[in-house]
This record gives C-alpha cells, structure tokens and sequence, in this order.
C-alpha cells in the first residue's frame, strides 16, 4: 500500500514568513496533486504535476516534483492570514486514475 | 456554474442507526467519487463511478455500506448500521472523466454517531 507522508504536520507562522511543506513516498508517482481545504469546505486543487523535476508557480506558491517522482514541495513566500488551511498532496501512480491523499500538513498564518 | 452540492451538511445518529447521504456533481461529470475523512487526516477513497457503473470500490466496507449512482448522476452513499467509527466527514467530488483528474469537491457531510 502507498503511503504518501507529509511533513510537518502542523506549521503556525507569522504573516510574511516563507514555508516549505513536503509530499514524500517510497512509491513512484505518475501524476501528484496539491490541494487547499479550509474548515467546513472540501479540498480545492492547487496544482497538477506530472513530470520529474517539473517546478510550477502560481502566484506565491512555488511547486517542486522531485526528479524521481517520489516526492514534492509546496514553497510559500511571503505567507498570508489567507493561506491559511490544511494543505493535502495526492498522487496516482502508472497505470491507474486512483489518487491516494497524504496525512496533510495543517498551516495557520498569523497576522 | 454550480459545484458539487452535497446533503445533509450534518448529521447526528444514535449507533446502529441506517444514514444517507446525498451528491449532486457538476453537471456533465461522468466521474464521481464519495471520500471519507476522519478528523485530521486526508480524505481516503471510498468508491468511484464512471457514469452509473462503480469501477473502484475495494475500500467499501460492503457489510454495512452501499452507494449508487442511478442514472449516471446523482449519487448516495447509505451506512446501515453506524458504528461509532464511522463518524467522519464524507466528501464527494466529481471530475469530467477518468483522465482528466481535476476533482470538484463538495462541502461534504460531517457524520456523527454517538
């Protein structure tokens, strides 16, 4: 069974400071997936990767596939109150559509 | 555009007790996917649907769970009888298809048994 460990589990910074929040498995990963969810509401995907090594950027948010596809980060600069949230990576490997969610990694930012 | 509307958003059983809950998806998704999420962990798969047809349910506890998909559309996923355990928040979300992965999720329905 895949397992898809993310660390830290729980981050509680101050507005303005950057993070980084890791996705890590032993399992090769076809595609991997960041997702945001915030209390009451269901995830939100962030961002989609699917090649090693690929880096996406969306806005302050830096993603990082690692080259064998293994592992990933999720790079936040400049932290804001609103980036606060439960931060969930979900990979599927070859051959299947299947996602499998990691532990999550819970962030609050302080203003 | 409507998302993925799920109901009830809370629910509060005695043990032993049949619930359903129920999903409407993003219309023209064929693909549909009920999740379950215990407090503080990532949401764990429990079936998916293409259109009508449930091709992944290896993570249905079939003895006291059942879901359908009727008509390809709605869905609702029924736990006869709950068990303490089962208290949870369960998700749906829907995509367009199989490949292309973007899931839409509800609100989900926060389940619990006492």
């Amino acid at each position: 069974t895949q397992l898809l460990e993310q660390s830290p589990q729980f981050l509680s910074i101050q507005e303005g400071e950057n993070l980084t929040v890791y996705c890590n498995s032993s399992s090769v990963f076809s595609s991997l997936q960041w997702y945001r969810q915030e209390p009451g509401e269901g995830p939100v995907l962030l961002v989609t990767v699917v090649t090693g090594g690929e880096v996406k950027k969306l806005k302050r948010l830096t993603f990082q596939f690692g080259d064998a596809r293994k592992d990933s980060s999720l790079h936040i600069t400049a932290a804001q109150p609103g980036d606060t949230g439960l931060y969930l990576c979900a990979g599927a490997t070859s051959g299947t559509y299947k996602y499998i969610f990691g532990t999550g990694t819970r962030l609050k930012v302080l203003a | 555009e409507a998302g993925v509307v799920q109901s009830p958003r809370y629910k509060i059983i005695e043990k032993k007790q049949p619930v359903a809950f129920w999903c409407n998806p993003i219309s023209g998704h064929n693909t549909l996917y009920w999740y379950r999420q215990n407090l503080g962990q990532g949401p764990e798969l429990l079936i998916r649907y293409e259109n009508e047809e449930a091709v992944d349910d290896s993570q249905l506890p079939k003895d006291r769970f059942s879901a359908e998909r009727l008509k390809g559309v709605d869905s609702t996923l029924k736990i006869q009888p709950a068990e303490l355990g089962d208290s949870a928040v369960y998700l749906c979300a829907s995509s367009l298809d199989t490949v292309n992965t973007e899931a839409f999720f509800g609100q989900g329905t926060r389940l619990t048994v006492v």
